[in-house]
């Protein structure tokens, strides 16, 4: 079975803080996809970045960053000096071929980012 | 480049009413998909569409819902006999799969939800 954990409920951070959010996953697939999406108060789901199962590099962009650890199944995410506008709540996702055949996304259960000024 | 749009946003119905959501995906997409997030809770899948295709559908879509894509572009999601249990946010996604193998399917976009209240 495939399943994303999300143990962090809630984080509060002041403006310029950094901020990381847990993400570990489970899947018995070698071939996987992960993301993470954003979900700001609108309700519209903001695609961040999807990552494949091969590519252990991390990344960044900008203020984030995004660190995939096989080993330990984890695929966290960094925020910077974060800002008030990042005040959202963030889903890890995963999908694989064996259980969904790249298709369906398995959420977590998101993570609630409060950054105040 | 539009993204994905949903109508309507917000719905409002009372029990045992019948009702009927609509996406339209970004243009070019072949797959759309439609989940269903409850409060504090992640989104879950319900079904797929490759084209006019419906091609997988969740265990949690029981027999009073029902979706289409009749030409492939926009999709219907209906609720017959809503229940109260049906409240939720329903969140349609797109994605581009250019090649129909599955492990080229590109991300899935999604819209910004519709809200339903069964009163």
């Amino acid at each position: 079975a495939q399943k994303v954990t999300q143990a962090q409920t809630e984080i509060s951070v002041v403006e310029k803080e950094d901020v990381t959010l847990d993400c570990v996953y489970e899947t018995r697939d070698t071939t996987y996809y992960l993301f993470w999406y954003k979900q700001p108060p609108s309700g519209e789901l903001v695609f961040l970045i999807r990552r494949n199962s091969f590519d252990e590099q991390n990344e960044i962009s900008g203020r984030y960053s995004w660190n995939f650890q096989k080993s330990t199944s984890s695929f966290n995410f960094t925020i910077t000096a974060s800002q008030v506008v990042d005040s959202a709540v963030y889903f890890c996702a995963l999908s694989d071929g064996m259980n969904t055949g790249f298709q369906k996304l398995v959420f977590g259960t998101g993570t609630r980012l409060l950054v105040s000024p | 480049d539009t993204g994905v749009s949903q109508n309507p946003r917000h719905k409002i119905t009372k029990r045992g009413q019948n009702v009927t959501f609509r996406c339209d995906p970004i243009s070019e997409h072949n797959r759309l998909y439609w989940y269903r997030q409850t409060l504090g809770q992640g989104p879950e899948f319900l079904t797929y569409f490759q084209n006019e295709a419906q091609l997988e559908k969740s265990r949690l879509l029981s027999d009073r819902f029902s979706a289409e894509r009749p030409k492939g572009s926009f999709s219907t999601l209906e609720i017959q006999r809503t229940e109260q249990g049906d409240s939720a946010m329903y969140l349609c996604a797109s994605s581009l799969d250019p090649t129909g193998r599955a492990y080229s399917n590109q991300p899935q976009h999604f819209g910004d939800g519709t809200r339903l209240s069964i009163l």
